[in-house]
């Protein structure tokens, strides 16, 4: 498996204040990734990075940012939490040096709980 | 962006029994994969398969990129099946479009 962690793996929080979950990984890949995953939605993909410093928005974005100031770590932020935002957060890596981006294989790490009251 | 159905979206198996899920796509697509979230809410790799057939012990894949659509089987289904199955795919860039999921349920 590959080498992701996520940290915290939950959180309780109160609505309008800020919460930061880390993703890490080990294996030296290029991309990483932010997803939600909600009843009834499936996973959506939120932010990714494509390398230190670069990143750009997914499919729901609103509401998030996204930071990578190394290629091990990437960190998403709800600046000031709503109840939409409680959901499970999965972090995701892909881009093996040997392969070409679009036909690599994402591997995901173990996801974050996150409950906003 | 690319749309993703998936069929059924549910399914209670006895175990020993085989399976197919269905995975259908609006375009052509540079990469197709096949996840299992089990029970605890992991996701596991299963396939990378943009065309062909793969095998992995009881699980197998295809993929027909003419006809935009790929097969799960699950042959001799055991418990530990059991989770939800999600295909995924991309015609352009890095972002993946995941399907609705299957929800298995395999009883002893």
């Amino acid at each position: 498996d590959a080498g992701i962690t996520q940290s915290p793996r939950h959180k309780v929080t109160e609505t309008g204040t800020p919460v930061t979950l880390r993703c890490h990984q080990t294996e030296n890949h290029r991309y990483m990734y932010w997803y939600r995953q909600d009843p009834g939605h499936g996973l959506r993909l939120i932010h990714y990075s494509y390398g230190v410093k670069d990143t750009d928005k997914g499919e729901v974005s609103d509401g998030y940012s996204v930071s990578r100031s190394k290629t091990e770590d990437f960190l998403l932020t709800l600046e000031s939490a709503t109840s939409s935002q409680t959901s499970v957060y999965f972090c995701a890596i892909s881009g093996r040096r040997d392969r070409a981006l679009h036909e690599d294989t994402q591997y995901f790490g173990p996801g974050t709980r996150l409950t906003v009251l | 962006g690319i749309q993703v159905e998936q069929s059924p979206p549910d399914l209670i198996l006895q175990e020993g029994a085989n399976s197919t899920l269905r995975c259908n796509f609006s375009d052509s697509v540079n990469n197709l994969q096949w996840f299992h979230q089990n029970p605890w809410g992991q996701l596991i790799n299963l396939f990378y398969i943009p065309s062909g057939t793969k095998q992995n012990g009881r699980l197998s894949a295809t993929t027909v990129a003419t006809e935009r659509y790929s097969l799960l089987y699950i042959s001799s289904s055991q418990t530990t099946d059991s989770g939800v199955y999600f295909c995924a795919s991309n015609n352009a860039g890095n972002m993946l479009t995941f399907g609705g999921g299957t929800r298995l349920m395999v009883k002893p």
